[in-house]
């Protein structure tokens, strides 16, 4: 079955600073890359995804990156703010929803 | 959007008890839907892939007559934590599919005594 890395596990950054986490997916098959915010006690909250037929996608401060061939995708966070601070996954889908092991984002003010 | 409520929010129980919670679809239909557990500081882990009108997938090393799952209806699956014990304490959240985007419920905090 698909095996989804995420790296780093924690992330730490200045207000204002960006950050990137990085996530790899074995099965090459995989055909849609979400990424989800959740906070303490809360659900996770779908922030941005992509599909495996689109390189690059961008929302306001968000970013998310495919590269189908290295089987890697990222997800960029431009002028963090202290609200940005959550655990992130990322996850792929083929015939079912495999999550990362989750990134723990501090933004320290 | 898509709303997916999830009940309870938070159980309490003696072991040896079965414990039910339900996950529905509010205002779309959802002929899949998904089981995780998520231990404190960790990721999802599924655990099942509910599919209405059949059988639910099990993963590797999840006990199938352990959390029974029903999939009765377009908008309702149901996950059934049997003869519970301390060990399955933890939070359970499912997920309802709608063009394979995720909508997930609030979740459940199960405590076994």
């Amino acid at each position: 079955g698909e095996n989804v890395e995420q790296h780093p596990s924690t992330l730490s950054v200045q207000e204002g600073d960006s950050a990137v986490i990085k996530c790899t997916y074995s099965d090459s098959a995989s055909n849609y890359f979400p990424w989800y915010k959740q906070e303490l006690g809360k659900r996770p909250q779908l922030i941005i995804d992509i599909r495996s037929n689109v390189g690059e996608k961008k929302d306001q401060r968000i970013a998310v990156t495919l590269n189908k061939t290295a089987k890697h995708f990222s997800l960029h966070i431009t002028e963090t703010q202290p609200e940005d601070s959550a655990v992130y996954f990322c996850a792929a889908y083929l015939n079912d929803m495999r999550f990362g092991a989750g990134t723990r984002l501090t933004v320290k003010p | 959007g898509a709303v997916v409520s999830q009940h309870p929010s938070w159980v309490i129980c003696k072991s040896g008890t079965s414990v039910k919670i339900e996950c529905r679809s509010l205002d779309f239909q959802a002929t899949t839907m998904f089981w995780y557990r998520q231990f404190p500081k960790q990721s999802l882990m599924l655990m099942a892939t509910s599919n209405e009108g059949s059988k639910a997938t099990y993963e590797q090393g999840v006990e199938k007559d352990k959390f029974l799952i029903n999939h009765a209806s377009l908008t309702l699956s149901t996950l059934t934590v049997t003869s519970a014990h301390p060990e399955d304490s933890s939070f359970y959240i499912c997920s309802a599919d709608l063009v394979n985007i995720q909508y997930f419920g609030a979740g459940t905090r199960l405590s076994v005594l």
